[in-house]
Order: C-alpha cells, then structure tokens, then sequence
C-alpha cells in the first residue's frame, strides 16, 4: 500500500542528546513535511521540502536540521539546543506545490 | 505572521445532530483550504478541501464553505454519527518560500449516541 512511514512511533532522549526521526513515503511525492503537534494546539511547520537537495525553516526551525538526499525520505533531527523536544512530530507529503497533504502516524519524542 | 483562528475548540453534539465549526484566515493570497481528521494516537486525515475559485464543496455528509471576502471558511457535517468524534483541523495555504499550510488548533468534536 502506498503512504508515509514514520519511525519509531515512540522515542525516548537523554538531555543534550541528537535524535533522528524517520519518514518514508512511497506515494512519489515531491514535496515533504514536518510540523511539531503539541497538547491543544495545530499542528506547527518546521522545515518542509518542494524538490531533493532543497529545504526551507518553516516557523520553528530552531533546534531542527532536515536533510533530502532521496525523494522517498526526509528525516528530522532534533538537535540539543531545541530546549523543549517533547511533542508529537508529524511528518507530511504532497504531490505539488498546492496538493494535499497526506500525514504520516507520527512519532512522539519524550525526554528521559 | 499570519495565523487561522478555529472555532469552537470544543464541540458536543447529540448523535444525528449537525455540527459546524468555523475558521478565519489572515493572508488574503490563501487559496487553498483543506480541513482534517484526527484520531487518538493517529495522524491527521484528509476529509475535504476547497479552492478559492469556489464557494462551496459538498462530499456526502461533510461540507465546506468559503467566504473570500470575509476570509472565513466552514466546516458542515450533516448526520452526526459516534464514529466522526475526534479532532477537526482547518488550514489555510501561505506563501512562504514556496507553499505551505498554517492549520487552526483543532475542534474536538464528541457525538453522543
């Protein structure tokens, strides 16, 4: 079945420690997403991707590094200097510029 | 920065009854507006979305209204059942560099039987 694969669905990090979360998708969309859900409120952009080797800082991009080196994936790093991690991350695809975003089950970052 | 605002944040209803839910924009170059499902544990589902070259959108039970003039947009389900109960999002397009959504945070929707 095509969709978006997001890995692993729970995570867990020490203070002051990278982590990389995964997203696959298999729907041969260009453009990729990720946004950050936290509890009562939308969904908030952090980087997102229109064609490979390309991105851009969505509105909370501090703390984050993305990477497209392959259509397929788009994985999020959140480093140690994002301050607060813990949320509900969300990542999306599209088949253009203005195609619908089809989401991913989400990954949900804790911090020991 | 521009920003949707959603309303209500929460909303119960009786099994059968309407329910609406409402979103304002602030970017008047938005032109695409799709509204989403949530589930428990799950990620957002795509239920509807209108385009601004048009006023209204109807998919069976669910319906989308668009006002460009007063830059709001509606959400119309018809029939409530148990199963719709979740989280509804709307969202506006923006134009950053390239495109990309601004979403409301979110109507919690609970139909009782």
């Amino acid at each position: 079945d095509g969709g978006i694969t997001q890995s692993p669905k729970y995570l867990f990090r020490k203070e002051g420690q990278n982590v990389t979360l995964s997203c696959e998708q298999n729907l041969n969309h260009d453009a990729m997403y990720w946004y950050r859900q936290d509890p009562g409120q939308g969904l908030r952009l952090i980087y997102y991707s229109q064609i490979v080797n390309d991105f851009q800082k969505g509105d909370i991009a501090e703390g984050y590094s993305v990477s497209r080196e392959k259509k397929e994936s788009f994985p999020l790093t959140v480093t140690s200097a994002q301050k607060n991690p813990t949320a509900f991350y969300l990542c999306a695809s599209s088949a253009g510029v203005l195609g619908p975003q089809h989401f991913g089950d989400g990954t949900r970052l804790s911090i020991l | 920065g521009e920003n949707v605002e959603q309303h209500p944040s929460t909303l119960s209803v009786q099994e059968g009854d309407s329910a609406v839910i409402k979103c304002t924009y602030s970017d008047s170059a938005s032109n695409y507006f799709p509204w989403y499902k949530q589930e428990l544990g799950k990620g957002p589902q795509l239920i509807i979305d209108i385009r601004s070259n048009v006023g209204e959108k109807k998919d069976q039970r669910i319906a989308v209204t668009l006002n460009k003039t007063a830059k709001h947009f509606s959400l119309h389900i018809t029939e409530t059942q148990p199963e719709d109960s979740a989280v509804y999002f709307c969202a506006a397009s923006i134009n950053l560099q390239g495109t990309a959504l601004i979403f409301g945070k979110g109507t919690t929707l609970s139909v009782s039987s």
